[in-house]
Formats: C-alpha cells, sequence, structure tokens
C-alpha cells in the first residue's frame, strides 16, 4: 500500500495550509498526521483522521474521504514549519505505512 | 510514558546493530500497546521496521533488506532490536516508539528521542 504525499508546501503567515495524502481507497482507513521539526522525534498530531491528542491546537484538523486524506493547519504561524507524515495501517499485509513526507514552508 | 533509546552508535559493516527501547511510566505489559521500531535515514522519511506485542507476537517491514528481530524483556520493562548483516544503507536515526493499537488501526503516539546509528568500517 502506498501513501502520496507533495513533498512540498508554502504559505503565509495567518493563512491555511492543506497538505494531503493520497491512497487507494484510504477513506476506508484509519490515518494518521505526525509532525517533525528538524533533529527532533516526530510527534502525533492527528489520530483517526481528525482526533486532536492533548497539547495539540485546535488550528490542526484532519479530513479523510476516498483516495485522499487532509491535514488542514489554520492561521498558520511560524512554529508549524515542519516535514508532516501521514500514516496508515494496513489490514491486508499487516504493516504501517508512511508517506513520504511534506515540508511546509512559512513564507 | 517516556521512551529511551540505548546502544552503540557506530556498527561495521556486515554485524549486527543491537538497540535497546526502555519504557518508563507505564509497564510494557499493556494489551492495546505494541512496541517498536522506526528508523530515518539522513535527509529522507521515516521507515517503519516492526513492532512486537508483550505477548511476543512481532510484525515486520518485509522491505527491510537487512534480516530483523525484535525482542521483549517484561522484567525490564525493555524492548529490543536486532539488525543483522548491516550495510552503509541501515546508517540511520532509530527511533522507538509506543505503538497505539485499537478500532483495526495503529499509531505512534510516544516517541523516544531517537539515536544515530552509523554503519562504516
Amino acid at each position: 500500500y502506498v501513501l502520496t504525499q507533495p513533498p512540498s508546501v508554502s504559505v503565509a503567515p495567518g493563512k491555511t495550509a492543506r497538505i494531503t495524502c493520497g491512497g487507494n481507497n484510504i477513506g476506508s482507513k484509519s490515518v494518521h498526521w505526525y509532525q517533525q521539526k528538524p533533529g527532533q522525534a516526530p510527534i502525533l498530531v492527528i489520530s483517526y483522521d481528525n482526533d486532536r491528542p492533548s497539547g495539540i491546537p485546535e488550528r490542526f484538523s484532519g479530513s479523510n474521504s476516498g483516495n485522499t486524506a487532509t491535514l488542514t493547519i489554520a492561521r498558520v504561524e511560524a512554529g508549524d514549519e515542519a516535514d508532516y507524515f501521514c500514516q496508515v495501517w494496513d489490514s491486508s499485509s499487516d504493516h504501517v505505512v508512511f508517506g513520504g513526507g511534506t515540508k511546509l514552508t512559512v513564507l | 510514558l517516556q521512551l529511551q533509546e540505548s546502544g552503540p552508535g557506530l556498527v561495521k559493516p556486515s554485524e549486527t546493530l543491537s538497540l535497546t527501547c526502555t519504557v518508563s511510566g507505564d509497564s510494557i505489559s499493556s494489551s492495546f500497546y505494541y512496541w517498536g521500531w522506526i528508523r530515518q535515514p539522513p535527509g529522507k522519511g521515516l521507515e517503519w521496521i516492526g513492532d512486537i506485542h508483550y505477548t511476543g507476537s512481532t510484525y515486520y517491514n518485509p522491505s527491510l533488506k537487512s534480516p530483523v528481530t525484535i525482542s521483549v524483556d517484561t522484567s525490564k520493562n525493555q524492548f529490543s532490536l536486532r539488525l543483522n548483516s548491516v550495510t552503509a544503507a541501515d546508517t540511520a536515526v532509530y527511533y522507538c516508539a509506543s505503538f497505539w493499537a485499537k478500532l483495526g488501526t495503529r499509531y505512534m503516539d510516544v516517541w523516544g528521542q531517537g539515536t544515530t546509528v552509523t554503519v562504516s568500517s
């Protein structure tokens, strides 16, 4: 199972960033998103398509339908600049699958 | 819950890479948790290596070229990674993580800080 993400997304501060994750019928799976800042371990920002763990700002949200899942970051701040990875559990092969990652640049 | 990786930072080609992850703040013997490893080669994305349940059930990434073994020691609240016959392609930051497994999915809710392993003679 393959997850496809755009290599990069750029957005101005205060605007909305949308990062996509494409996969065959991904809407039938739960999608999870991670944020990784330079030199740091990833952290979970969205689980089960649109659940925010404790401590993650409400500006972060997710959606998932058809062949595309989307991570949306509203009112983007400079501190949101990071790499973002989507992830699913492929139950047909019992594998964890990551997308290739998207670098979010805040202009 | 906290996880901490430990192990050598330099491994020679064809030798075995061994890392241990110590879990603190919760028991490794939790029904809903798996415990596993992810790596990240320099400048690249995340690669799942595999994970294990405290009962011994394991899942591995078949794409890995080096043979992998993940084991768990419930008495020490630790789990370990062994990667045999390593090559330069195994050079990466290695993360251990707790994998929450419920409702037909699995995700990493807590990560260790990561440890850099270089394969070089």
